[in-house]
């Protein structure tokens, strides 16, 4: 079975862009959730989506966003871009969701530069 | 591969010796603990997992403690290798669903 994948794995852009990141969840998996890494806070919480729906927020403002197609498929969008936005994005899918006490499966990521 | 975890804190230990990792959580009303291994290059991978029902648990060549009163969770890896290096770190679930993530350390393997 084909594990979590993420596209692209490395993206450079500036300061005032947007960015739009994609992860193809593990087949069958309805859930599917987005986290911020960085060596300063370390794994934070996005937000997931479970069928088509966001289910839960973490603490990121409004610039973030995302969403999930019908095909589980989800994309994460960053809008005008700060410095601070430079991290690792991961992204993970589960079978009944990150809350639900199942494991999840992270992708490899996507490395994300703001210059 | 990329660095995932700069400034963090590092157990350096021999091959073949056993490793223990800590972890402290903030939240009193989490009730379900993971803990990820994170290599280079990689997203994390899940390890162990473990219920606030329980205070101990143990996988292949790994064991969880939990406890609860002052809220901190280890990980014990028995006959460490050099491929156990990566950095680790727990994870807490707490009512309001949302998933906290520790630090992590850094763990080197000497061969």
């Amino acid at each position: 079975k084909a594990g979590v994948t993420q596209t692209p794995r490395y993206l450079i852009k500036t300061r005032g862009q947007q960015v739009t990141l994609s992860c193809s969840p593990i087949s069958g998996h309805r859930s599917v959730s987005w986290y911020q890494q960085t060596p300063g806070q370390g794994l934070q919480f996005l937000f997931e989506y479970f069928s088509e729906t966001q289910r839960n927020k973490g603490n990121f403002p409004g610039r973030f966003s995302g969403r999930q197609f019908s095909n589980s498929r989800s994309e994460m969008n960053v809008s005008t871009l700060e410095l601070g936005d430079s991290a690792l994005y991961l992204c993970a899918s589960s079978l009944l969701g990150a809350g639900s006490r199942v494991e999840q499966y992270f992708g490899p990521g996507t490395r994300l530069t703001v210059t | 591969g990329e660095s995932v975890g700069l400034h963090l804190p590092t157990l350096s230990v021999q091959e073949g010796d056993n490793s223990i990792i800590n972890c402290a959580y903030s939240n009193s009303a989490s009730d379900y603990f993971i803990w990820y291994k994170q290599e280079s290059g990689k997203g994390p991978q899940f390890i162990i997992d473990i219920r606030s029902n329980m205070d101990k648990r143990q996988g292949q060549r790994v064991t969880v403690l939990l406890n609860k009163t002052v809220k901190h969770l280890s990980l014990q890896i028995a006959a460490t290798q050099p491929g156990d290096s990566a950095v680790y770190f727990c994870a807490e679930n707490s009512e309001s669903y949302i998933p906290t993530f520790g630090r992590g350390t850094s763990l080197i393997v000497h061969p």
